[in-house]
């Protein structure tokens, strides 16, 4: 089974401030995916990284891929209180289960005005 | 396109009780899925299908029966709830299209209560 391990589980910062999101595993991930989703509503998708050492940015988002794509960081810089929400990061494994993806527990994020 | 449509959004079910949540799609997409989430627990993935006719099961089958007789709908069926199956019902679906991502476009989600 793979595992991906999300922290912080909870973040509760001042607009304004940066934080970064961390997700970790032991697995190699043939691609890494982060959603965000509000209260009621389903996981929306972000970003998808692909390739080890990928960096993408998503306007203040800042997502990156490790080298061994094992793990994944989001970086948010300036955060808003419309970032409010809670940030998943999935992996897909290699080989034939791509389309299976693996959720880690997620971080709540609460950006306070 | 409506994308991935769930019902019902709330259902309460008593001990024993049995019942179907609809899952929809009209992305064409072959891959369909079904997660739920439990506070601190993330999603967990139930059952999946990978095509019409093909279904599999995921990390918590067990109470939970699926059927995939078209590319748009993968139904969910309780078979005889418990209360530990109170939970958010998410399904998905993703294309084959994009090997590399495979990302998966969610459902609104159905908030099931059993008592």
């Amino acid at each position: 089974t793979q595992l991906l391990e999300q922290s912080p589980q909870f973040l509760s910062i001042q607009e304004g401030e940066n934080l970064t999101v961390y997700c970790n595993s032991s697995s190699v991930f043939s691609s890494l995916q982060w959603y965000r989703q509000e209260p009621g509503e389903g996981p929306v998708l972000l970003v998808t990284v692909v390739t080890g050492g990928e960096v993408k940015k998503l306007k203040r988002l800042t997502f990156q891929f490790g080298d061994a794509r094992k793990d994944s960081s989001l970086h948010i810089t300036a955060a808003q209180t419309g970032d409010t929400g809670l940030y998943l990061c999935a992996g897909a494994g290699s080989g034939g289960s791509n389309y299976k993806l693996t959720f880690g527990k997620g971080t709540l994020l609460t950006v306070n005005p | 396109n409506a994308g991935v449509t769930q019902t019902p959004k709330f259902q309460v079910l008593k001990t024993g009780q049995s019942m179907t949540l609809q899952c929809a799609q009209d992305m064409n997409h072959e891959y369909m899925s079904w997660y739920r989430q439990d506070p601190g627990m993330g999603l967990r993935l139930i059952h999946y299908s990978v095509g019409a006719g093909i279904t599999d099961q995921g990390e918590v089958p067990n109470g939970y029966n699926v059927s995939r007789s078209t590319t748009e709908d993968f139904p969910l069926r309780l078979l005889s709830a418990a209360p530990s199956q109170t939970s958010v019902y998410f399904c998905a679906s993703s294309s084959s299209l994009r090997r590399s991502s495979y990302e998966q476009y969610f459902g609104p989600g159905t908030r099931l209560t059993v008592t």
